[in-house]
């Protein structure tokens, strides 16, 4: 079955520096969608991906879907301690519909 | 608008015992669904429904059960409780799946003794 794996599972940054998460996909996604969850909380949607090669940017976050639509990548530049968190991607294909599956998740812990 | 409202927020059962966590959302969403989540392994669906009287089971049902008789309510059933059920539950609800993004309760931190 579809299986959607997420690297790295922690990642710590200090403040100011960049870093990248990367989706994985074992199958081609009809789109796929980033979530972010603070400590505590509830994931809250971030971004959704449709398009094969799409882009999208939200300040300093920048989210790339792959050519073969099964592989995304989040960018955060200039990392800042409201950065933290873990973060979701979520994929759903053709064939799944209404399956909705999330990877592991990247927590990610700012040091100042 | 209250959008997804979880009950309880906390939740505290002894092995064998049974209980039922209440999802309710008031943004006249067609899809509901619950997940689980557990440490280092993401969000996983339990159980979902595109629509009152329709449901279906996700990756991981084996345990639980769900009705869905009305569209507001989509309430998640365990009826013999097991340690391996302790997680943090979330349900979410979207108008329609098509490139639209899932909107999350608050969560229900279940632990089973």
């Amino acid at each position: 079955g579809q299986q959607v794996m997420q690297i790295p599972q922690y990642q710590h940054v200090q403040e100011g520096e960049d870093f990248t998460t990367y989706c994985n996909s074992s199958t081609t996604l009809s789109n796929i969608q980033w979530y972010k969850q603070r400590p505590g909380g509830h994931p809250v949607f971030l971004i959704q991906l449709v398009k094969s090669g799409e882009v999208k940017k939200q300040k300093r976050l920048t989210f790339q879907f792959g050519e073969a639509k099964k592989n995304s990548s989040l960018h955060i530049t200039a990392t800042q301690t409201t950065d933290v968190g873990t973060y979701f991607c979520a994929g759903m294909t053709t064939d799944s519909w209404g399956k909705l599956q999330f990877g592991a998740g990247t927590q990610v812990v700012v040091t100042p | 608008n209250a959008g997804v409202t979880q009950t309880p927020k906390f939740q505290v059962l002894k092995t064998g015992q049974s209980m039922t966590l209440q999802c309710a959302q008031d943004m006249n969403h067609e899809y509901m669904s619950w997940y689980r989540q557990d440490p280092g392994m993401g969000l996983r669906l339990i159980h979902y429904s595109v629509g009152a009287g329709i449901t279906d089971q996700g990756e991981v049902p084996n345990g639980y059960n769900v009705s869905r008789s009305t569209t507001e309510d989509f309430p998640l059933r365990l009826l013999s409780a097991a340690p391996s059920q302790t997680s943090v539950y979330f349900c979410a609800s979207v108008q329609g799946m098509n490139n639209s993004p899932l909107h999350f309760g608050n969560g229900t931190r279940l632990t089973v003794t």
